[in-house]
């Protein structure tokens, strides 16, 4: 595997259900993202982890919950969930959170579906 | 909050066509990035621009780092069916990763 992996790539999922996004960089990055991409709107940062700290929590309501376990990993956990909640989740990593010319290369990501 | 304005939103054009799009801001920013995302995919990294005034190609495509910092703009020479997807600047202020992107020109190309 190379880049940045997304697993499942789709979902749906029942507003009472409870699913896991998984995402896995294979970059020897540290630092880590959540987007959320919605139809007409731009991208939209969720969380960040910096060697496997958060970092950011953009006001995202806690029916999302964030899990770095180590610096190749990040889990989005979902419980819940509410038909707004339906978009394109992006992972993106980049070598740390300090900025310039560190840039950020993005996962295919999870289409989820919530009914 | 900050916000980028691209524009335009779509386009269509013929194949062999240049294309040219833009995107700008009320702030000054540091770093524009030009990503693009085909359906179904992520966005990838076309083009990062670290200095106003700076004009990177990455083969067919140009991107420039407008003077005032405010803007930038991305051509595409002899366009191919293959460029068709969103097209995302994205700025950076400051000296943190955090960015700002832009809503995207959706780029369709006919034969």
């Amino acid at each position: 595997e190379t880049g940045v992996t997304q697993t499942p790539r789709h979902l749906v999922m029942g507003m009472t259900n409870k699913k896991s996004l998984k995402c896995e960089q294979h970059l020897g990055h540290n630092a880590m993202y959540w987007y959320k991409q919605s139809a007409k709107k731009p991208l939209e940062l969720m969380f960040v982890y910096n060697f496997k700290e958060q970092t950011e929590n953009n006001s995202v309501p806690s029916r999302f919950s964030p899990e770095c376990p180590n610096s190749s990993h990040l889990f989005l956990h979902l419980h819940t969930l509410q038909p707004e909640d339906s978009a394109l989740y992006l992972c993106a990593s980049s070598q740390d959170t300090a900025g310039g010319v560190d840039e950020q290369y993005f996962g295919p990501g999870t289409r989820l579906t919530v009914t | 909050g900050q916000q980028l304005n691209q524009s335009p939103q779509s386009m269509f054009i013929q194949e062999g066509e240049d294309v040219s799009m833009n995107c700008t801001s009320s702030s000054i920013f540091n770093t524009w990035l030009w990503y693009k995302q085909d359906p179904g995919e992520g966005p990838v990294l076309l083009i990062a621009l670290y200095k106003a005034g700076e004009l990177t190609s990455n083969g067919r495509l140009t991107a420039q780092f407008g003077i005032t910092r405010k803007d930038s703009f991305l051509n595409i020479s002899a366009s191919i069916p293959s460029d068709v997807g969103i097209y995302f600047c994205a700025g950076r202020t400051g000296t943190a990763s955090k960015l700002t992107f832009g809503t995207g020109t959706r780029l369709q190309v006919t034969l």
